[in-house]
């Protein structure tokens, strides 16, 4: 079955400095992946979404590249600020057919201190 | 345009009884997946409805339950309810069924079980 793999936290960072988060998934067929952040007491919020292999998902500062080769989607970002502490979800939707439902990761927990 | 509403925001329930949780998708989707997350097991998902259908059910007993209206609005519903049912339930809705079809969530619905 499909399954998602991402680095366990907490991570701790100072303002500004470079995040990644490790994202790996194991599918068949050819799955769309994504990240979404859950800030306390809310719901999942869509950070960036890659649809093929070699698509680059974008969005405030954060980036992602779906890499086939290596069953990776790996979060970054070049300088972190407090407001981007929450708890950060790697998933894939279902590649099989009818089957669209999304597999998640365990969720790493960034905290961003000034 | 107004995003997933979930109600209540919070219940509190004691084991054996029952209860409904309801969801409004944004205006025009048509998918509604739910989905349930606890500290232990993460996030899991329950089912998916689409045109009133159930398309798809993970791993959860029959105790839990869902439906679909016409206006695509979804309830869903947990019977004889257990201890281990105490967590946040997420809806989610997208527009159609896809593989590249992005889910956008609710708040959710936190309910503990006493």
């Amino acid at each position: 079955g499909n399954s998602v793999t991402q680095m366990e936290g907490p991570v701790t960072l100072s303002e500004e400095a470079f995040l990644t988060i490790n994202c790996t998934y194991t599918a068949t067929g050819y799955p769309s992946l994504f990240w979404y952040v859950q800030y306390p007491g809310e719901g999942l919020q869509l950070l960036l979404k890659a649809t093929k292999a070699d698509d680059k998902g974008s969005n405030k500062g954060f980036e992602a590249t779906y890499r086939k080769e290596t069953t990776s989607f790996h979060l970054e970002k070049g300088s972190v600020q407090v407001s981007d502490s929450a708890v950060y979800f790697c998933a894939l939707s279902g590649s099989g057919a009818g089957s669209y439902q999304l597999t998640f990761g365990k969720g790493t927990k960034l905290s961003v201190i000034p | 345009k107004a995003g997933v509403t979930q109600t209540p925001r919070y219940l509190i329930k004691t084991r054996g009884q029952q209860v409904t949780l309801s969801c409004s998708p944004i205006s025009g989707h048509r998918s509604v997946s739910w989905y349930q997350q606890t500290p232990g097991q993460g996030l899991q998902f329950l089912f998916e409805y689409f045109s009133e259908t159930q398309r798809n059910k993970g791993n959860f007993p029959g105790r839990f339950s869902g439906r679909q209206f016409s206006n695509s609005r979804s309830e869903m519903n947990v019977s004889t309810l257990e201890l281990g049912d105490s967590a946040l339930y997420l809806c989610a809705s997208s527009p159609n069924r896809g593989p590249t079809d992005t889910q956008y969530f609710g708040p959710g619905t936190r309910l503990t079980v006493l």
